[in-house]
């Protein structure tokens, strides 16, 4: 099974000021990496996919990178509803499988 | 527009079952896959399974695998997840969430199902 870590576990940031969030593979995931956002009590919402696709809707201070192992997720000037868990993904094709990393924690500063 | 409205909360007993439903509108409910996710109270997100309404083929997590059930019902769009001798670890929100295709993450989600589980 791919395991999926992030860090850090929890990120303290100022509003207007930029977040970096990593996530690292234990395999290659190729770019079937997937970003999530989740607020107490909502379903996760889909942020990035394609490991740099921003989904229908989302603001383009939301942008993620990489490939392979190594992801990030970069959110350029957080707003306020901006504080929330966030959670990548992988989608492997084969064998189908989803797992996910245990979240990062985006606070306020 | 895509929309998943999932059943109500449940309560069991250790050692029964739980069958949780997901009626999925919009779009062609045979063309994509569904997959269910669950959440422990404070914790992340876990994927448990999946299937593939139109070919009825579903494949799980080697965790759950022999405990849980994915089905569908392609005539009223709904598709089904039911966990066999449940235990107080399984007391968590379970969410349904459709995959456009093959090649793609889980984009639409079910509003989410809590089941406890306690004597």
């Amino acid at each position: 099974e791919i395991v999926m870590t992030q860090s850090p576990a929890t990120l303290s940031v100022s509003p207007g000021e930029r977040a970096t969030l990593s996530c690292r593979a234990s395999q290659s995931v190729s770019s079937n990496l997937a970003w999530y956002q989740q607020k107490p009590g909502q379903a996760p919402r889909l942020l990035i996919y394609g490991a740099s696709t921003r989904a229908t809707g989302i603001p383009a201070r939301f942008s993620g990178s990489g490939s392979g192992t190594e992801f990030t997720l970069t959110i350029s000037s957080l707003q306020s509803e901006d504080f929330a868990v966030y959670y990548c993904q992988q989608y492997n094709n084969w064998p189908p499988r989803i797992t996910f990393g245990q979240g990062t924690r985006l606070e306020i500063k | 527009q895509v929309q998943l409205v999932q059943s109500g909360a449940e309560v069991k007993k250790p050692g029964s079952s739980v069958k949780v439903s997901c009626k999925a509108s919009g779009g062609t409910f045979s063309s994509y896959t569904i997959s269910w996710v669950r959440q422990a109270p404070g914790q992340g997100l876990e994927w448990m399974g999946r299937i593939i309404p139109i070919l009825g083929i579903a494949n799980y997590a080697q965790k759950f695998q022999g405990r849980v059930t994915i089905t569908a019902d392609k005539s009223t769009s709904t598709a089904y997840m039911e966990l066999s001798s449940l235990r107080s670890e399984d007391t968590a929100v379970y969410y349904c969430a459709r995959e456009p295709d093959s090649s793609s993450p889980p984009d639409y989600w079910g509003q989410g199902t809590l089941v406890t589980v306690s004597s």
